[in-house]
């Protein structure tokens, strides 16, 4: 079975550039998370889709960052425009799709990251 | 924000020692995950308590939970030097009615093996 892809793997920008981060998840995976991780912090989730709906995006910065799911299945991840503090690693995760009977038992998978720098 | 917080910060063992890392958290949960990764990687699960489970085991793995304390702790046996990685533990709670899981991960351990 193939894991969660994420493209690219660097990217280094100046700041105030924009810059796109893209995911796939495992197929058939309903459930998908983007995270943020900055360098000697615990990921800290952005926003989490069930299937192309947003489910939760509290900690996501809204005026600065963006993401879709147009067709339930990759994702992508916008910063526009980014700051120096947006330097971290952006984790996509999926997990099988949630419900209340099988809350507790699914677990997430996480792809490989992209390295993010700002200069 | 970080729901749960890991001690040590870094640990470092020899080879063969058994490694114990601990995570205290704030709110209820519905259960507790212990990830690990290693540098420059992704997060691979380990192993998954609920919150009626007292312990449970995976290979050299025993992960306990105690909720009245609301600590969890992870003892890796017999540790080996491609044990070394950050664990990081993540309690799941619900963000909604349809059972919606929201992972929120402590700071981690830096766990490092001398061979």
């Amino acid at each position: 079975e193939a894991g969660v892809a994420q493209s690219p793997r660097y990217k280094i920008i100046e700041k105030r550039q924009s810059v796109a981060f893209w995911c796939n998840p495992i197929s058939g995976h309903a459930t998908l998370y983007w995270y943020q991780q900055i360098l000697g912090q615990g990921p800290k989730l952005l926003i989490q889709f069930q299937n192309n709906g947003v489910v939760d995006d509290s900690q996501l910065p809204k005026d600065r960052f963006s993401a879709e799911r147009l067709k339930g299945v990759d994702s992508t991840l916008k910063i526009q425009p980014a700051k120096l503090e947006d330097s971290a690693v952006y984790l996509c995760a999926s997990r099988t799709e949630g419900s209340y009977l099988w809350v507790g038992t699914d677990t997430q998978y996480f792809g490989p990251g992209t390295r993010l720098t700002v200069l | 924000s970080q729901q749960g917080e890991e001690d040590p910060q870094a640990l470092s063992i020899q080879e063969g020692e058994n490694a114990t890392m601990n995570c205290s958290y704030k709110t209820s949960i519905n259960n507790l995950q212990w990830y690990r990764q290693n540098s420059g990687r992704g997060l691979v699960h380990l192993i998954l308590i609920r919150s009626n489970e007292r312990e449970k085991h995976s290979g050299r793995l025993r992960v306990t939970l105690d909720t009245s304390k609301k600590s969890s702790s992870l003892l890796i046996t017999a540790s080996r030097a491609a044990d070394t990685a950050s664990y990081f533990c993540a309690t799941a709670g619900y963000i909604s009615n349809f059972g919606n899981e929201k992972l929120t991960f402590g700071t981690g351990t830096r766990l490092t093996i001398i061979p």
